[in-house]
């Protein structure tokens, strides 16, 4: 079956820090993965999507199908990047499967 | 930036009333989504709806839950007969072709069932 992992409920570290939110996941066949960010009593946001090999908000993540994994990085930690992490796979044509979340703090 | 909205953010309701959750979905999108998240646990997919049709269910998706596109701009989840078991935030969704460019999520509402 199709899974998402995110093995890290909580992260916490200081302002100006690397920060890396881990993703793995189980699939058959070519996986289309996503982050998504949820702040605060906000709507969950696309942050990224592995197509696009984008970086938005200086977070990337690279798919590495070796080991099954979409790892969430960023290199210096910003207080407003506090918010809860999703990450995502569509499964078949439309659905999305979801990681349990990480909640990200960002200590001053 | 055009955005899913939901109506109303909060709804509390008496177990065994019907409820109805509202969702204007991204204009030019084509499919819709439905998703729970219950207190404490992962985001669930419930429902895709295309073509004016239900695509996919999931086992959660049962015969209490229905979804309609009334107007061509409203989406509609329909509780039937709300079970304690319902509380949770509904998140409503919609993507352009198959949801490879990204799913795109409203605000939620929050479902109490007392």
């Amino acid at each position: 079956a199709q899974r998402v992992t995110q093995p890290e409920k909580l992260l916490s570290v200081f302002k100006g820090a690397p920060v890396e939110l881990k993703c793995n996941y189980s699939y058959s066949g070519s996986p289309e993965l996503f982050w998504y960010v949820q702040y605060s009593r906000q709507r969950l946001q696309l942050l990224l999507r592995h197509i696009s090999r984008e970086s938005i908000k200086g977070f990337t993540a690279d798919l590495n199908k070796g080991e099954t994994s979409f790892h969430l990085k960023k290199p210096f930690a910003q207080e407003e990047d506090s918010a809860m992490y999703y990450c995502a796979l569509i499964q078949g044509a439309q659905k999305l499967v979801f990681g349990q979340g990480t909640r990200l703090t960002i200590n001053p | 930036e055009p955005e899913v909205t939901q109506t109303p953010s909060h709804q509390v309701t008496q177990m065994g009333q019907e409820v109805i959750l509202r969702c204007v979905p991204i204009s030019n999108h084509l499919y819709f989504y439905w998703y729970r998240q219950i207190l404490g646990q992962k985001v669930e997919f419930l429902v895709s709806f295309y073509n004016n049709e239900i695509s996919e269910k999931s086992e959660i998706f049962d015969d209490q839950f229905s979804v309609e596109r009334p107007d061509g701009s409203n989406f509609t989840l329909k509780i039937r007969s709300t079970k304690l078991e319902d509380s949770a935030m509904y998140f409503c969704a919609s993507s352009g072709w198959r949801g490879r460019a990204g799913v795109f999520f409203g605000s939620g509402t929050q479902l109490s069932v007392l």
